[in-house]
């Protein structure tokens, strides 16, 4: 069975600050993909990132980056610089690697409120 | 591009009645899915389709039934609401047959439907 799990259900932080996000994973597939999704204030699901479990390269895009550990089963995202537009729920999710369908498994989310 | 729309946006519903919420979309997507969400469960698959005239159920399929008459539609019926339905449902799509990379393509999702029973 799939499971993803996101121990921090809400973290505050005031503006600038860096702030990082856990994720840990269950599989026991050997390969599998990994997505971080953002759900603002406004409700709608934004893709951030995927990663397959075969490229363990971190990754940066903008004020945002990925740190992958196959070792921990863990995909972490640090917001840097935090900023007020950051203010989201945050999912992390596992596809598993022979998922004909798709589909994703998700944790239960990370709310996190940037204030000014 | 529209991408997902989902309709209606909100709803109330009495235990007991019925409706069905449509979802389509614009992308040529062979996959769909309904999610629902709930405060700290983050999103559970409710039933998905890989393609039309086909549907399988998901994590939570219990009281909910779906049809895929169309590739552009993926509908989901509550034959008889119970207040422990109420939440905020999800479509999504993936999966354009032919394009690279379409086997592990991110979901695309629609803005959810309020649902509230009581």
């Amino acid at each position: 069975a799939q499971k993803v799990t996101q121990a921090q259900t809400e973290i505050s932080v005031v503006e600038k600050e860096d702030v990082t996000l856990d994720c840990v994973y269950e599989t026991r597939d050997t390969t599998y993909y990994l997505f971080w999704y953002k759900q603002p204030p406004s409700g709608e699901l934004v893709f951030l990132i995927r990663r397959n479990s075969f490229d363990e390269q971190n990754e940066i895009s903008g004020r945002y980056s990925w740190n992958f550990q196959k070792s921990t089963s863990s995909f972490n995202f640090t917001i840097t610089a935090s900023q007020v537009v950051d203010s989201a729920v945050y999912f992390c999710a596992l596809r598993r690697g022979n998922n004909a369908g798709n589909m994703l498994t998700f944790g239960g989310g990370t709310r996190l409120m940037v204030k000014p | 591009n529209a991408g997902v729309t989902q309709t209606p946006k909100f709803r109330v519903l009495k235990t007991g009645q019925s409706m069905t919420l449509l979802c389509a979309q614009d992308m040529n997507h062979e996959y769909m899915y309904w999610y629902r969400q709930d405060p700290g469960m983050g999103l559970r698959l409710i039933h998905y389709s890989v393609g039309e005239g086909t549907t399988a159920k998901g994590e939570v399929p219990d009281g909910y039934n779906v049809s895929r008459l169309k590739k552009q539609n993926f509908l989901l019926g509550l034959e008889s609401a119970a207040p422990s339905q109420t939440s905020v449902y999800f479509c999504a799509s993936s999966f354009e047959q032919g394009a690279s990379s379409s086997y592990n393509s991110p979901l695309h999702f629609g803005n959810g439907t309020r649902l509230t029973v009581t």
